[in-house]
């Protein structure tokens, strides 16, 4: 069955310490991976995709298909982090998307 | 460009009560999507809409739930006899054709009372 696993629902660290939120996705074709991030007050949006392979606003994600993983990271937390991230996959490219439960992730002054 | 509208941001209902909620796609997008979170689980897909066209509803609860994107104005979710079983958050996301990135609303708050 196709589903991805965020296994935290909350994540706090301190600003400046490095973040990593943990994707885990259970498909056996050729996915694309997501993340959406979702403020406080504001929509859910785009954060990047694993096919741009390009790093926005410090984080990054590399999908690593031997593990099934598709993990944010980020070296240095700054307080604006803090937000609702969701992971998301589209089998095979096509429109529907696949969610996370999504992590709550909490940067500490 | 004022993105994707949802309407109303937040609606209650009593049980047996039928919900509306709108969703007006980005300027140039012709894709709707629907989705549905309930209280501490990720996004649900609903249902796929083009103009006048369900192109994918099988997300879709078989009674109670219908959707609709007319030739003219926003796309519908519509709700009949509302439960307590579906107070969430529906998310309207639209796309341009072939796209699976996704431009979402702020979402419409539903509490049945």
């Amino acid at each position: 069955a196709q589903r991805v696993t965020q296994p935290e629902k909350l994540l706090s660290v301190f600003k400046g310490a490095p973040v990593e939120l943990k994707c885990n996705y259970s498909y056996s074709g050729s996915p694309e991976l997501f993340w959406y991030v979702q403020y406080s007050r504001q929509r859910l949006q785009l954060l990047l995709r694993h096919i741009s392979r390009e790093s926005i606003k410090g984080f990054t994600a590399d999908l690593n298909k031997g593990e099934t993983s598709f993990h944010l990271k980020k070296p240095f937390a700054q307080e604006e982090d803090s937000a609702m991230y969701y992971c998301a996959l589209s089998p095979d490219s096509n429109y529907q998307l696949i969610w996370g439960a999504g992590t709550k992730l909490i940067i500490k002054p | 460009n004022a993105g994707v509208m949802q309407n109303p941001r937040h609606l209650v209902r009593r049980r047996g009560q039928e919900a509306r909620l709108r969703c007006s796609p980005m300027k140039g997008h012709s894709h709707v999507y629907w989705y549905r979170q309930l209280p501490e689980e990720g996004l649900k897909f609903m249902v796929y809409l083009q103009k006048e066209n369900i192109i994918d509803e099988s997300g879709m609860p078989k009674e109670r739930f219908s959707a609709e994107f007319p030739k003219e104005g926003p796309s519908i979710l519509r709700i009949q006899q509302v439960v307590r079983g579906d107070s969430a958050a529906y998310f309207c996301a639209s796309s341009q054709q072939g796209a699976n990135v996704l431009t979402f609303g702020a979402g419409s708050r539903l509490t049945v009372l």
